[in-house]
């Protein structure tokens, strides 16, 4: 059949300027939220999680927000660099479940020098 | 965060024949591992979780006579595409979960391209 929608998202931003990645999560049961970074031919890198009874998250240049009311997760990253270029997947897993996260659609970060 | 490797990092067979991947966890035993396949411009799709000492998980429309799995240590996990076709071509990427977090930690990826 015919494949609809499979085109990674793309965000292209100049260095230095924050970027803002988002992500709508589908299971109101998830309870813990990961963002993972994925670099052309390369395995995703963990860079930061959440968990619902927080709203936001603060690590180094990242930070995570979840809307819990709107299904929402947003990864903030800020003075991004050329070296930020690269696949974003949020991931979600429901309270109680195993640890097999599930991903989402990922959006494509361009960072223009 | 948890170490994990993957061999070969790239491979090119032909049609017909069968490939062997490797996935260790190099700096803590991993009693469960699991295999991802990602096609170009897309998620990470899971096909099996790989349980030390007995039979993997996979998921659904995932064929267990193709995708052969073993895990027969702690620190080792095989994933075997038998009689491979140009179809199976892509990224297969294992993963490990952390002793004491929901996280998983990945391998770097293994790209198989099927002539």
């Amino acid at each position: 059949g015919e494949n609809v929608g499979l085109h990674l998202p793309t965000l292209s931003v100049q260095e230095g300027d924050n970027s803002i990645i988002n992500c709508a999560y589908s299971n109101s049961a998830s309870d813990y939220f990961i963002w993972y970074k994925q670099e052309s031919g390369k395995g995703p890198q963990f860079i930061i999680d959440i968990r619902s009874n927080m709203d936001k998250r603060q690590g180094q240049r990242v930070t995570v927000l979840l809307n819990k009311t709107v299904k929402h997760l947003s990864l903030q990253i800020a003075a991004t660099q050329p070296g930020d270029s690269a696949v974003y997947f949020c991931a979600e897993k429901p309270t109680g479940g195993s640890y097999i996260p599930t991903f989402g659609r990922g959006t494509s970060l361009i960072v223009h020098p | 965060g948890a170490v994990v490797s993957q061999h070969p990092s790239w491979v090119i067979c032909k049609s017909g024949t069968s490939v062997k991947i490797e996935c260790r966890s190099l700096d803590f035993q991993a009693t469960t591992m699991f295999w991802y396949r990602q096609f170009p411009k897309q998620s990470l799709m899971l096909m099996a979780t790989s349980n030390e000492g007995s039979k993997a998980t996979y998921e659904q429309g995932v064929e267990k006579d193709k995708f052969l799995i073993n895990h027969a240590s702690l620190t080792l996990s095989t994933l075997t595409v038998t009689s491979a076709h140009p179809e199976d071509s892509s990224f297969y990427i294992c993963s490990v979960a952390g002793i004491s977090t929901d996280t998983q930690y990945f391998g770097p990826g293994t790209r198989l391209t099927v002539l």
